[in-house]
């Protein structure tokens, strides 16, 4: 079993619709971090989370440390927003990353 | 202050050869983690680093690999005797204790 589980591994969306990625994780954390990967690019965090709710444009991530769940969720998509989206943990007290498979988002216009 | 600078973005090796791959991390960071992407699958940990010292390597293969962060410079990955099945895309990140971890664009390692 894996210590993350993303759903969906992939997702089509018409442009301007409203999208939420899950991420639930089995072991105790420091912090969540939601990533970004365009085909063939390096990775670009979005947000580093270790409780609540974080917002930047677009773009909302939440985290229930109870639940071990977080959410990414993209407003009003844009076909630009097409990418892998990798949910990964630091895990505590042992520091280190464990992550998700991703999920494949196509937006088409 | 720039990001986490890998290098090089894509090397070619033949077989047998040294792969050296390099991470500078952000300025201030005094840990680095080691990622592995092998085509069409996710990110595997490798290797986690501090200063002069290797804190959990569980990731790593037994043989052939090795990682080093010296007190001056940047991070090292090293595989010797390359296979192809070496080929992915290694990538590196810094953090600085618990803050949030930077990626690096990665390196994108090819062995014909």
């Amino acid at each position: 079993k894996n210590e993350v589980e993303q759903s969906p591994q992939n997702l089509t969306a018409q442009e301007g619709e409203f999208i939420t990625i899950n991420c639930s994780y089995s072991v105790g954390i420091s912090a969540l971090h939601w990533l970004q990967q365009h085909p063939g690019g390096g990775i670009v965090s979005l947000f580093m989370l270790s409780s609540g709710k974080k917002k930047h444009g677009r773009l909302i991530a939440t985290i229930n440390i109870q639940e071990k769940h977080s959410s990414l969720h993209i407003t009003a998509s844009h076909p630009r927003d097409s990418a892998v989206y990798i949910c990964a943990v630091r895990s505590a007290p042992r520091d280190q990353f464990y992550f998700g498979t991703g999920t494949s988002l196509t937006v088409i216009p | 202050n720039a990001g986490v600078m890998q290098n090089p973005r894509h090397l070619v090796r033949r077989r047998g050869q040294e792969a050296r791959l390099r991470c500078s991390p952000m300025k201030g960071h005094s840990h680095v983690y080691w990622y592995r992407q092998l085509p069409e699958e996710g990110l595997k940990f490798m290797v986690y680093l501090q200063k002069e010292n290797i804190i959990d390597e569980s990731g790593m293969p037994k043989e052939r690999f090795s990682a080093e962060f010296p007190k001056e410079g940047p991070s090292i990955l090293r595989i010797q005797q390359v296979v192809r099945g070496d080929s992915a895309a290694y990538f590196c990140a810094s953090s600085w204790m618990n803050t949030e971890a930077f990626f690096g664009q990665g390196t994108r390692l090819t062995v014909v």
